[in-house]
């Protein structure tokens, strides 16, 4: 099915483990970005990516890693896990210079670090 | 840098009643602005965005909003609320030019009490 897939929709790691999360999107968007949502503080910026192989850190980058190697894929990457990084991870995309000026979501990925 | 601040983070209100979710915003350059709905256990939906031009939008669902530059506003309103509006609204912010990053406010929990 066409649109933005998030796998996988949940997770639970041990702290000290790393994990990768991965984002899918069929619509060729430019623009790729990494959300985590918690009580208290709305959705806060990870990583955003401009185009494959073009990613810039957003307003909470530690602890993270992304790669954008090709244009629909945008994994997230957790390399020591720790439980401050428990949240709902959103993947979303969006495409300014073909009018899709919104973000496009997907359904989230739920993590638990215990 | 671009900023969004939502007054209320819970706003109860009952069915066929008028509500009101406000939205205040800061930037230093014009934006884009948007209002998403999240139902629980699931991704962020966009309701309405301003892009330019007409400052009252109409969205789905019956919501619209006004744009408000001199106040830095743009609040969410619905004239008759259904139960199934009950949801996490979240606003939005982009500057245009600026990265297409997104900024988002806290939440409003929108409780329609029968």
């Amino acid at each position: 099915d066409a649109g933005i897939t998030q796998s996988p929709r949940y997770k639970i790691t041990e702290t000290g483990r790393q994990v990768t999360l991965m984002c899918h999107q069929t619509w060729s968007h430019s623009y790729m970005f990494w959300y985590r949502q918690d009580l208290g503080h709305g959705l806060r910026l990870i990583y955003y990516s401009a185009a494959a192989d073009i990613t810039d850190k957003g307003e909470v980058p530690d602890g993270y890693v992304v790669s954008r190697s090709k244009t629909e894929n945008f994994p997230l990457t957790l390399e020591s896990a720790t439980r401050s990084q428990t949240s709902v991870y959103f993947c979303a995309s969006s495409n300014p210079g073909q009018g899709d000026t919104e973000a496009f979501f997907g359904q989230g990925t739920r993590l638990t670090v215990v | 840098a671009q900023s969004v601040t939502q007054l209320d983070s819970q706003v109860p209100v009952f069915e066929e009643a008028p509500v009101e979710l406000r939205c205040n915003y800061s930037s230093s350059v014009s934006v884009y602005l948007f209002w998403y709905v999240q139902y629980p256990n699931q991704g962020l939906q966009l309701l309405l965005k301003y892009l330019s031009g007409s400052t009252l939008v109409k969205g789905i669902n019956g919501f619209e909003a006004e744009f408000n530059k001199s106040q830095t506003s743009f609040h969410l309103r619905k004239p008759s609320v259904h139960i199934s509006d009950t949801a996490e609204y979240f606003c939005a912010v982009s500057g245009y030019n600026t990265g297409n990053q997104f900024y988002f406010g806290t939440g409003t929990s929108l409780t329609v009490i029968p």
